[in-house]
């Protein structure tokens, strides 16, 4: 079946334009998760959705990062006043129920943002 | 301060040898460990996994050990083939609510060559 979708592949902006991130997960799984990598970096844990519960927002940098899932499907990720350290790939994960670290997650092939 | 460290960020070996990709951990929460693999442009894929109730997890020519007394664990491809070269991210997860975030290491370039 379908895996984890993300649009677009890539994205320039210039520093403090709004840019919004989408996900598609896995039909029928009911996390999701946001993470993002800079360069020379791991992967840094951003926000976590589970079925109709309040989202996981600790992972979020700034108060202009915000994330919303409607329908318990599709998320988008928005990055207000982009600023240039924003600069990263921004990777999307679904599993099947949460809750624990041995839910596999299943990544999406993320979006770059470069931020000019 | 970084929790799970990979501290070779490449690694080469030839086709048909092992590889061993090595990660250490700081938090002794931690109870749950992956793998995944990344090929360029595509996003991470679960390798395999273990459990701190264990000391090995064996999967095809993939094995990881772990040494919870010294927080470290390994990745074991044999034979390692060229398909393998990838980048491998070493990642943990800890008892408690949160257990579903994964933290992750800063990965291993590993180049198989023919």
């Amino acid at each position: 079946g379908a895996g984890v979708s993300q649009s677009p592949s890539n994205k320039v902006t210039e520093k403090g334009k709004d840019v919004e991130l989408r996900c598609d997960p896995i039909s029928g799984h009911t996390a999701l998760y946001w993470y993002r990598q800079s360069l020379g970096q791991g992967l840094e844990f951003l926000i976590y959705f589970q079925g109709n519960s309040a989202p996981d927002k600790s992972g979020l940098p700034s108060d202009r990062f915000s994330a919303e899932r409607t329908g318990g499907s599709v998320s988008t990720l928005t990055i207000q006043r982009t600023q240039q350290e924003d600069s990263a790939v921004y990777l999307c994960a679904s599993s099947l129920s949460g809750g624990a670290g041995t839910d596999t997650q299943y990544f999406g092939p993320g979006t770059r943002l470069t931020v000019l | 301060d970084q929790q799970v460290k990979q501290n070779s960020p490449s690694l080469s070996v030839q086709e048909g040898r092992i590889s061993i990709l090595n990660c250490d951990y700081t938090n002794s929460m931690f109870d749950y460990f992956l793998w995944y693999k990344k090929y360029p442009a595509e996003g991470p894929t679960f390798l395999i996994s273990i459990s701190s109730i264990k000391d090995k997890n064996e999967d095809g020519r993939f094995t990881v050990f772990l040494n919870k007394s010294a927080k470290h664990l390994s990745l074991h491809i044999v034979p390692s083939q060229p398909g393998d070269s990838a980048v491998y991210f070493c990642a943990a997860s800890g008892t408690g609510g949160s257990n579903y975030k994964l933290t992750f290491g800063k990965g291993t370039l590993l180049t198989v060559n023919p």
